[in-house]
């Protein structure tokens, strides 16, 4: 079946700390990729998206990931997190193909708290 | 610019009652998807639908029905209330030929 693994569930951090959160994904073939945030009560924000072309994508508030096919990963980073950034964080998959149409796939989720 | 309206934003009902949400696609968009995420838990597909018809179906008890209108907009009905539907429920629409999934606000729904 068609799974995406976060590797992290809650991520504690300091600010000014860097982040990267993994993300893979079991399915060989084409895939669309995202990063979504929640803040806590809110609905979900996309942070980036991969579709085609470069694999390196930038995405808001200074988040960006990298594609790795071969590794069928998509992990987020961000260079130096902010006290703002605390929230959970989904990475999604959207496999191409035959019997798909287009839902997404959900990660579990990672909790990131970042201490002032 | 337009988003995806959802309403109500918060509903409170007993067990074994009924329950209706709604959603308002991004106008232009034929696709609408429900998606259940229960507390602490990632978002769990339920059901899409495009242009009126149902296009694929996830984990959605059979107490749930759904389905999209003339005018794009979706309803989930939910019969038979058990306390473990509570959850935020998200609709989200996209445009024609294109993946990426826009967000409604959700449906925070309480069953006691």
């Amino acid at each position: 079946a068609q799974s995406v693994s976060q590797h992290n569930h809650h991520v504690i951090l300091s600010e000014a700390a860097s982040l990267e959160l993994g993300c893979n994904y079991s399915y060989g073939g084409t895939v669309n990729l995202f990063w979504y945030v929640q803040y806590p009560g809110q609905h979900l924000q996309l942070l980036l998206k991969y579709f085609s072309g470069d694999p390196l994508v930038k995405g808001i508030k200074g988040f960006e990931a990298e594609f790795i096919k071969s590794k069928f990963s998509f992990n987020l980073r961000k260079p130096s997190v902010q006290w703002s950034d605390t929230a959970e964080y989904f990475c999604a998959v959207i496999p191409h193909g035959s019997g798909n149409t287009g839902k997404l796939i959900f990660g579990q989720g990672t909790t990131l708290q970042v201490k002032p | 610019a337009a988003g995806v309206i959802q309403s109500p934003r918060h509903l409170i009902k007993e067990k074994r009652e009924t329950a209706t949400l709604k959603c308002y696609p991004i106008p232009r968009h034929d696709t609408v998807y429900w998606y259940q995420q229960g507390p602490g838990q990632d978002p769990q597909f339920l059901i899409s639908f495009y242009e009126k018809m149902q296009s694929d179906k996830g984990s959605i008890p059979d107490r749930f029905s759904a389905q999209q209108f003339s005018d794009y907009h979706s309803e989930l009905n939910m019969s038979s209330l058990e306390l473990g539907d509570s959850a935020l429920y998200f609709c989200a629409s996209t445009p024609p030929g294109y993946n990426e999934q826009f967000f409604g606000p959700g449906t925070r729904l309480t069953v006691l």
